[in-house]
């Protein structure tokens, strides 16, 4: 079956522009992750979603940055006033419940400019 | 909270040759064990995962890792590596118990090239 999408796959913007990453989770999905990683690194964890509540948004660095799922399917990470340190890459996960095995997307790799 | 050492940034290794990647971790509580592999513009796939048991787990495309709960690693090993597994290769963890058992922490990751 379709995997873990997101969109778009590569996003140039310049800074102080608001931008908008996607993730289309797995089918049957309930638990759906973001995490971000930047050059060099892991990955490093933003939020959480179990169904469409925001379980956990602890990883998020500053109000710049939010997540939805409104419907507890697609989820939408949305970064205000962009800066160049959030050039990264944007991962979003998804698993069956919030302790399976998490199945990633192929990320969204964001520059600010 | 977790945290996760791949000691090797970089391994370069020749077509057929054995390989070993290390993966240490810290953690105050038991904790799950994953090995992932991004290889070039793709996403990350999970390659094996150490749950319970046997403390000798065997992936995919020929991997395996071995949990050793005293020395706190988790290294992963092929026998032969091939051209195709050049590749990055993350160390994961996320813990049995807590509010947080959710939330993967992962290593910086390891660049395995292999040269033919």
């Amino acid at each position: 079956g379709a995997g873990v999408s997101q969109s778009p796959r590569y996003k140039v913007t310049k800074r102080g522009q608001d931008v908008a990453l996607r993730c289309d989770p797995i089918s049957g999905h309930v638990s759906l992750y973001w995490y971000r990683q930047a050059l060099g690194q892991g990955p490093e964890f933003l939020t959480y979603f179990n169904y469409e509540a925001q379980q956990d948004k602890s990883g998020l660095p500053n109000d710049r940055f939010s997540a939805e799922r409104p419907e507890g399917s697609i989820s939408t990470l949305t970064i205000q006033r962009t800066e160049q340190r959030d050039s990264a890459m944007y991962r979003c996960a998804s698993s069956l419940g919030g302790r399976e095995t998490q199945y990633f997307g192929p990320g969204t790799r964001l520059l600010v400019l | 909270a977790q945290s996760v050492t791949q000691l090797d940034s970089q391994v370069p290794v020749f077509e057929e040759a054995p390989v070993e990647l290390r993966c240490n971790y810290s953690s105050s509580v038991s904790v799950y064990l994953f090995w992932y592999v991004q290889y070039p513009n793709q996403g990350l796939q999970l390659l094996l995962k150490y749950l319970s048991g046997s403390t000798l787990v065997k992936g995919i495309n020929g991997f395996e890792a071995e949990f050793n709960k005293s020395q706190t690693s988790f290294h992963l090993r092929k026998p032969s590596v091939h051209i195709s597994d050049t590749a990055e290769y993350f160390c994961a963890v996320n813990p049995l118990r807590g509010g947080s058992n959710y939330k993967l922490t992962f290593g910086k990751g390891t660049l395995l090239t292999v040269n033919p």
